[in-house]
């Protein structure tokens, strides 16, 4: 049973960056999935980060690409986020997803627990 | 366009049957999926495909899909099933993925 633990810090202050990783345990981050990051500002919907394939192939929303980097460590088994710039907009509940695909279909599954970044001074 | 829209709220009898829906251009080329996030909790994935249920999801959730619009079926809703119901999707080009806005569902 695959599981995901998202780790990092809490608090990041405006203008930095936020850095948070991925553990994956219970199945190889080699395998055909995309790897996802997700996230949750308090009270609100999903919103979709970008994604990345153990080739290193990625995908990322076009309202952060500018801002974002996800990254693969196929020897620790994770993955990453790296958010530049932040400011209180990016405080959210950040989720890392296992990216499943069909035909015509995409689904995450499963979910970290999810990490709640805060960005302030 | 790249977004799925959603009705924000939805409210149930309980043991009624309830639809909640998702509409967008990407539903065209591809289907749905839909995730449950009860308070506090990440999401879960409910349907995904043409009409599939992960292992242990009750098979009173159902999904469909017309045109540019998808939906989610429960039929006999309990007051477990009270909860924000999520859809997404690649979006039209495929290189991306789109959440709908989520629904929150009350069952009474």
């Amino acid at each position: 049973q695959v599981r995901l633990q998202e780790s990092g810090p809490g608090l990041v202050k405006p203008s930095g960056t936020l850095s948070l990783t991925c553990a994956v345990s219970g199945g190889s981050i080699s395998s055909s999935h995309w790897w996802t990051w997700v996230r949750q500002p308090p009270g609100k919907g999903l919103e979709w980060i970008g994604e990345i394939y153990h080739t290193g192939s990625t995908n990322y929303s076009p309202s952060l690409k500018s801002r974002v980097t996800i990254s693969v460590d196929k020897s620790n088994n994770q993955f990453s986020l790296r958010l530049n710039s932040v400011t209180a907009a990016d405080t959210a509940v950040y989720y890392c997803a296992r990216g499943n695909h069909g035909d015509y279909t995409h689904w995450f599954d499963p979910w970290g627990q999810g990490t709640l970044v805060t960005v302030s001074s | 366009s790249s977004e799925l829209t959603q009705d924000p709220a939805v409210s149930v009898a309980l043991g009624q049957t309830v639809r909640i829906t998702c509409q967008g251009d990407s539903l065209r080329t591809y289907y749905a999926s839909w995730s449950q996030q009860k308070p506090g909790q990440a999401p879960v994935v409910v349907i995904y495909g043409k009409n599939n249920r992960p292992s242990g999801i009750p098979d009173r959730f159902s999904g469909s899909s017309s045109g540019n619009t998808a939906s989610l079926t429960i039929t006999g809703a309990l007051a477990e099933d009270e909860a924000d119901y999520y859809c997404n999707s690649r979006d039209s080009s495929g290189d991306h993925v789109v959440f709908g806005g989520g629904t929150r569902l009350t069952v009474l």
